[in-house]
């Protein structure tokens, strides 16, 4: 079965260093998407970053980059020089491709506090 | 203003009561979907639509219906709302193919409560 894994609840983080959100995911297909997702209390849902699995390196956005490891089924975000506006729920989700109807399933997120 | 735009953004109703949520893109998209997110779980999928003619139902589709009006409108009820379904709901949208169809686009969420 397909499964995003996110084990940390909750991560706390001094302003301006880097951090590390965890996320593992579970498999059989060769092909499927990852993607981060960050939700403010405000509640909306902002895309990040996105790494498909056949890419070769690995996806970076401004002062996001993601960490794939394939084989590792790993793909972590990486925040560098946080920023208190970081403080957010952040969730890994895979995209299954069935049909390609881009469903994603997502994890249960990690809650990420920036502090001064 | 938003791309993906849901109404209302917050709702209080009762138990039994008929209730829409009600979703519009002007991303152009084909693909749309409703998600359902509760505390500690992520999101989940309830239904995804292809285009107009096609509707299908997601992981916890029981106690909902959806409506695609238009390419560009695609919208959700509960029949007979409950408690339980109590929680933030999103619609989201992609497109078909190419570099874009990697992205899911989400509106900002409708909280929905049943009392």
């Amino acid at each position: 079965a397909q499964k995003i894994t996110q084990t940390q609840p909750g991560m706390f983080v001094q302003e301006k260093e880097a951090v590390t959100l965890d996320c593992t995911y579970d498999t059989s297909d060769p092909s499927y998407g990852l993607f981060w997702y960050k939700q403010p209390s405000s509640g909306e849902m902002i895309f990040l970053i996105y790494q498909g699995s056949y890419d070769q390196q690995n996806a970076t956005e401004g002062r996001y980059s993601l960490n794939f490891q394939k084989a590792r089924k790993s793909a972590n975000l990486v925040i560098s020089a946080s920023q208190l506006g970081d403080s957010a729920m952040y969730f890994c989700a895979m995209r299954r491709p069935s049909g390609g109807y881009n469903k994603l399933i997502f994890g249960a997120g990690t809650r990420l506090a920036v502090h001064p | 203003d938003a791309d993906v735009t849901q109404t209302p953004r917050n709702r209080i109703t009762k138990t039994g009561k008929r209730i829409m949520l009600e979703c519009s893109q002007t991303k152009g998209h084909d693909r749309m979907y409703w998600y359902r997110q509760d505390p500690g779980l992520g999101l989940r999928l309830i239904y995804y639509s292809f285009d107009v003619k096609d509707i299908n139902k997601g992981e916890i589709s029981d106690g909902y219906s959806v409506s695609r009006q238009a390419q560009a409108k695609f919208s959700l009820s509960l029949e007979s709302a409950i408690p339980n379904q109590t929680a933030l709901y999103f619609c989201a949208t992609s497109a078909s193919q190419g570099n874009s169809g990697n992205t899911i686009y989400f509106g900002e969420g409708s909280w929905l409560t049943v009392v």
